[in-house]
């Protein structure tokens, strides 16, 4: 059972526009949502992470938005740019309630293509 | 970059051999963690430790051991390799309890089971 559903698998966007990507959880009891990105041939690396206790955070052009009734997050990249082109992940764990163990579940990825 | 390096970080071997992989980190962080890639599938948790002698398995556990007899060390054993086992791996390491709790995953292993 996937707990953590990631669209879309793959997106093209033009410069300068806006990327986005969704996800949608089941468990109630998760309560960290963070999203990483991976460049070829490299390791993931965290970009961006929100809890529950806020609808958005910003960092720069990233930003989450987050849905808890819909349980539902989603990544917008502003001005998206070439240098953006990369995979995506999002991901769920629940540290604050589960006495302090960390196994962050991620959803399956998307390919992000920024066109010059 | 976090302090976590693979080893070997490219291989090839044939179904039926055994085969280690080794994950070393240099930040003496609590968490340690290995995960297979492949397409449409997404990052898969194999297994994890939580401490020196402490590993509990992931979703994708069968056919996959783990030791962690010092903190800094991880290493996975492919007991008798398949070619299902074909597949990139990271290793990762958290500090659980740093406010980001972030995970930080090493430059990963290509294997190629023929």
């Amino acid at each position: 059972q996937q707990q953590v559903k990631q669209s879309p698998q793959s997106l093209i966007v033009q410069k300068g526009g806006i990327s986005i990507i969704n996800c949608a959880y089941e468990n109630t009891a998760f309560d960290y949502f963070p999203w990483y990105q991976q460049f070829p041939g490299k390791g993931p690396a965290l970009l961006i992470a929100i809890r529950p206790d806020v609808s958005e955070k910003k960092e720069g052009r990233f930003t989450i938005s987050f849905n808890k009734s819909a349980k539902q997050f989603s990544l917008h990249i502003m001005d998206s740019q070439p240098g953006d082109s990369a995979t995506y992940f999002c991901a769920a764990t629940t540290i604050f309630t589960s006495g302090g163990s960390y196994i962050p579940t991620f959803g399956r990825g998307t390919s992000l293509i920024v066109h010059p | 970059d976090a302090g976590i390096t693979q080893s070997p970080r490219h291989k090839v071997t044939e179904t039926g051999t055994p085969v280690t992989l080794r994950c070393h980190q240099t930040e003496n962080h609590r968490y340690m963690y290995w995960y297979r890639q492949d397409p449409g599938h997404g990052l898969r948790l194999i297994h994890y430790s939580y401490g020196v002698k402490d590993t509990d398995k992931g979703e994708v556990s069968d056919g996959y051991s783990v030791s962690r007899s010092k903190t800094e060390d991880f290493l996975l054993t492919l007991e008798s390799a398949t070619s299902s086992q074909t597949s990139v791996y990271f290793c990762a390491i958290s500090p659980v309890g740093d406010p980001t709790y972030e995970q930080y995953f090493g430059p990963g292993t290509r294997l190629t089971v023929t």
